[in-house]
């Protein structure tokens, strides 16, 4: 089936550890984002790619790390330097237009204890 | 700076009509978005306005006045798997998306 895929759906950190959130998809699509998404407030954009090998910082980039190396993964690393990563992270990815819809991936909730 | 503005949260009984309002700022305009999101789980696509008027889509529809940067998202007929909280967002001037905060929408028996 086509899709994207996320994973983990759940996961626990120490403050201090790096931890990578992988996100796969088999549409085809052009464009990968992640977003952030915390109680009460919108979707913030921390990175998006629409070609494979390069990237672009969204709003809230510090603390985050990604890579393209292939079309159809686009991991986000939350690194020990971003200060409050408990948060529910979300991968979207999109056709090439411009104004074409988002399609989303289940999403990943990560705890930092 | 760029803004988009829904209500919180909105209460509605099984089986009415709700009106879900969503207005915005934002530097350019090419289009809005209605998603729907249950809790814990990823937006779903709603629809998509460009131009003004009314988009009708079973049981859901949603307009768009751009002279007035005003969309709003009727749901008819509510049924109780309708709770969940509504996006709005809009494809700004550099074709980024704008997100508004969301509204949980709260269906009772």
């Amino acid at each position: 089936d086509g899709g994207i895929t996320q994973s983990p759906k759940y996961l626990f950190r120490k403050e201090g550890q790096n931890v990578t959130l992988s996100c796969e998809q088999n549409l085809n699509h052009d464009a990968m984002y992640w977003y952030r998404q915390d109680p009460g407030q919108g979707l913030r954009l921390i990175y998006y790619s629409q070609i494979v090998n390069d990237f672009q910082k969204g709003d809230i980039a510090e603390g985050y790390s990604v890579s393209r190396e292939k079309k159809e993964s686009f991991p986000l690393t939350v690194t020990s330097a971003q200060k409050n990563p408990t948060a529910f992270y979300l991968c979207a990815t999109k056709d090439r237009t411009d104004t074409g819809e988002l399609f989303f991936g289940e999403g990943s909730r990560l705890t930092v204890l | 700076g760029q803004n988009i503005d829904q209500p919180t949260e909105m209460t509605a009984t099984e089986g009415a009509i709700v009106q879900i309002n969503c207005t915005y700022q934002t530097s350019g305009f090419n289009g809005l978005f209605w998603y729907q999101q249950h809790a814990g789980e990823a937006p779903t696509f709603l629809s998509y306005n460009v131009l003004d008027g009314l988009e009708e889509k079973g049981r859901f529809s949603s307009f768009l006045s751009r002279s007035k940067g005003y969309s709003y998202l009727l749901l008819k007929e509510l049924q109780m798997k309708d709770s969940a909280s509504y996006l709005c967002a809009v494809i700004d001037s550099n074709y980024q998306l704008i997100w508004g905060a969301g509204t949980k929408l709260i269906i009772k028996p």
